[in-house]
């Protein structure tokens, strides 16, 4: 069974400007999550989608939305960049996202902002 | 609030044993999740516990003392492939993973 896929995997972008990221959860898996994860902040919750819905959401500004499609597939969109949005982006799956429930992560993005 | 602490740095000989230790003050817990992370790569899962007590898997286990809001992983026989940053997460109510900064792990022949 394929894992979880990212696309891009790596990315430039300078500030104002807006990304996109994908993700594309294990066959199955209905539950997908976003991390950003930065050498000073580490590993950060932003969203839950389950079933379209988004479910859970970190601490996150309104600039980083995302939104999950009938196939399960997520993406996520930040807007108006910042210097500080540099990160690697992850996106885990789980199967309902129930608390007993493992994730499974992606590869990742690299967003660098300059 | 939720906070788990990690140690940052730990160094250890292959073959021997190395013990990461994590504690964690969450609300709504609901389980004890440890990750491996290579450098450039994504988190892989290791274990979960919910219960207190030890979970073997091979020559990886965890431990959970949810009393103590105190986990411990354990890596026995270490090898030059072990050397990655280890993440502790905690499970909250909320279905929300809370990780700690991670312990990187350095193994020396």
């Amino acid at each position: 069974k394929a894992g979880v896929t990212q696309t891009p995997r790596y990315l430039i972008k300078t500030r104002g400007q807006q990304v996109t990221l994908s993700c594309s959860p294990i066959s199955g898996h209905r539950s997908v999550s976003w991390y950003q994860q930065t050498p000073g902040q580490g590993l950060q919750f932003l969203f839950e989608y389950f079933s379209e819905t988004q479910r859970n959401k970190g601490n996150f500004p309104g600039r980083f939305s995302g939104r999950q499609f009938s196939n399960s597939r997520s993406e996520m969109n930040v807007s108006t960049l910042e210097l500080g949005d540099s990160a690697l982006y992850l996106c885990a799956s789980s199967l309902e996202g129930l608390r007993t429930d493992t994730q499974y992560f992606g590869p990742g993005t690299r967003l660098t902002v300059l | 609030g939720q906070n788990i602490d990690q140690p940052t740095e730990m160094t250890a000989t292959e073959g021997a044993i190395v013990q990461i230790n994590c504690t964690y003050q969450t609300s709504g817990f609901n389980g004890l999740f440890w990750y491996q992370q290579h450098a450039g790569e994504a988190p892989t899962f290791l274990s979960y516990n919910v219960l207190d007590g030890l979970e073997e898997k091979g020559r990886f286990s965890s431990f959970l003392s949810r009393s103590k809001g105190y986990s411990y992983l354990l890596l026995k026989e270490l090898q030059m492939k072990d050397s990655a940053s280890y993440l502790c997460a905690a499970r909250t109510g909320r279905r929300a993973l809370t990780f700690g900064s991670g312990t990187r792990l350095q193994v020396q022949p």
